[in-house]
């Protein structure tokens, strides 16, 4: 069972607030991912680390921001939430490149 | 570019019955890996499996079963004699080295499975 934790589970906040989502992995993974999902829809990868200091945007255009300063921490900040952040928002992480990722619980978020 | 379709939005179909849900996917790396995904209702993504471009043996796994065709470039997933419990929207995907492991996801089919 993949060991990957995401909080909080459920958001609701208010516009122009400043969140972060946090996510760690117990499992030593190198790799690390955001993918953001709109309810029914496919999931589009926001951000992803391949490691410590290593942080790169995803295919899909985001005003969040991630850090890695350590291998097992991987948070995603927004600095002014909006009604268009609304969404589910989904942490992974895998060991090789085409290894399968694990994927954390998510955390929904709705802005008001 | 790498590309997948689930071009079945939603299937609905009665408790034991076979179910088959299609993959299809676009890609010019010659090693890549294809995986499904379940996603039930209360959101997390399941790994199902992964399985890579050299190796085009179907697989089963209980009730689940893979059928990876390359001439078609299709990875298709079919559930035996479904159970309410299988109801989950399921998401293929692509991956592969050159693309530094990222995964591409398909749209995903919403199975609903009534009793």
């Amino acid at each position: 069972e993949a060991d990957i934790y995401q909080t909080p589970r459920y958001l609701v906040i208010g516009t122009g607030k400043k969140i972060t989502l946090e996510c760690s992995q117990t499992m030593g993974h190198d790799k690390m991912y955001w993918y953001q999902q709109d309810p029914g829809m496919e999931l589009h990868l926001i951000h992803y680390s391949y490691g410590v200091n290593s942080t790169e945007k995803g295919d899909l255009s985001s005003e969040s921001t991630v850090s890695r300063i350590r291998t097992e921490h991987f948070p995603l900040t927004l600095e002014s939430a909006r009604p268009s952040h609304t969404s589910q928002y989904l942490c992974a992480s895998s060991e090789e490149g085409p290894d399968e990722q694990f994927f954390g619980p998510g955390t929904r978020l709705t802005v008001l | 570019a790498q590309k997948v379709t689930q071009a079945q939005t939603e299937i609905s179909v009665v408790e034991k019955e076979d179910v088959t849900l299609d993959c299809v996917y676009e890609t010019r790396d010659t090693t890549y890996y294809l995986f499904w995904y379940k996603q039930p209702p209360s959101g997390e993504l399941v790994f199902l499996i992964r399985r890579n471009s050299f190796d085009e043996q179907n697989e089963i796994s209980g009730r689940y079963s893979w059928n990876f065709q390359k001439s078609t470039s299709s990875f298709n997933f079919t559930i035996t004699a479904s159970q309410v419990v299988d109801s989950a929207v399921y998401f293929c995907a692509l991956s592969s080295y050159n693309q530094g492991g990222k995964l591409i996801f398909g749209q995903g089919t919403e199975l609903s499975v009534k009793p």
